[in-house]
């Protein structure tokens, strides 16, 4: 099954340093790759995608993600982050027999002012 | 563009009783799909629909979950009766087509067994 995983249960950065959320992938065959963004008590925001194509993919709110084939990775990125930054990241990987998204747990992030 | 509708945004209810969620999809997405998320956890997902037919529902717990999308539209998970493990949010998500195109989320609804 095709599975990712988010090593750090939370991230801390200063507003206006770049910050990066990580997650590795495991798949058989070409993955397809998401992050989605979830605030308290909403539900899960669409940030970018990754299906084939450019290494380097550019998302909604000013954030990108990197697909990384030989290390396995598809790290959020965003080069200044603001305190309305701050929520839960979910990586999610498409799984190929049933069309669903696979989460992983989920990244804090706290971005301080 | 409306978005994913979702109702109720919060339930409360006493264990061994029934409980209902509606979601109303983005229009024109045949796909949908009903996810659980436990606190602390990524999404989960329950039962998927393309049009009318329920094509994924190996992860549903059959004995007291049921969900229906009647006329390929809306679509309502149930369960009965709901146990305390029950207690978690649940999304409904809908998508233009099922291959790679995104699915969007709806604000879920919060359950609390008591």
């Amino acid at each position: 099954a095709q599975s990712v995983a988010q090593p750090e249960d939370q991230v801390n950065v200063a507003e206006g340093n770049p910050l990066t959320v990580k997650c590795t992938y495991s798949v058989s065959g070409n993955p397809y790759l998401f992050w989605y963004v979830q605030y308290p008590n909403r539900g899960l925001q669409f940030l970018l995608k990754y299906i084939t194509g450019d290494n380097l993919v550019k998302g909604s709110y000013g954030f990108e993600a990197e697909f990384n084939k030989s290390q396995t990775s598809f790290h959020l990125k965003k080069p200044s982050a603001l305190v309305s930054d701050s929520a839960l990241y979910f990586c999610a990987v498409r799984d190929y027999s049933g069309y669903a998204l696979n989460f992983g747990k989920g990244t804090s992030l706290l971005v301080t002012p | 563009e409306a978005g994913v509708v979702q109702s109720p945004r919060y339930k409360i209810i006493e264990k061994k009783q029934p409980v209902a969620f509606w979601c109303n999809p983005i229009s024109g997405h045949n796909t949908l799909y009903w996810y659980l998320q436990n606190l602390g956890q990524g999404p989960e997902l329950l039962i998927r629909y393309e049009n009318e037919e329920a094509v994924d529902d190996s992860q549903l717990p059959k004995d007291r979950f049921s969900a229906e999308r009647l006329k390929g539209v809306d679509s309502t998970l149930k369960i009965q009766p709901a146990e305390l493990g029950d207690s978690a949010v649940y999304l409904c998500a809908s998508s233009l087509e099922q291959n790679t195109d995104t699915q969007y989320f709806g604000p879920g609804t919060r359950l609390t067994v008591l």
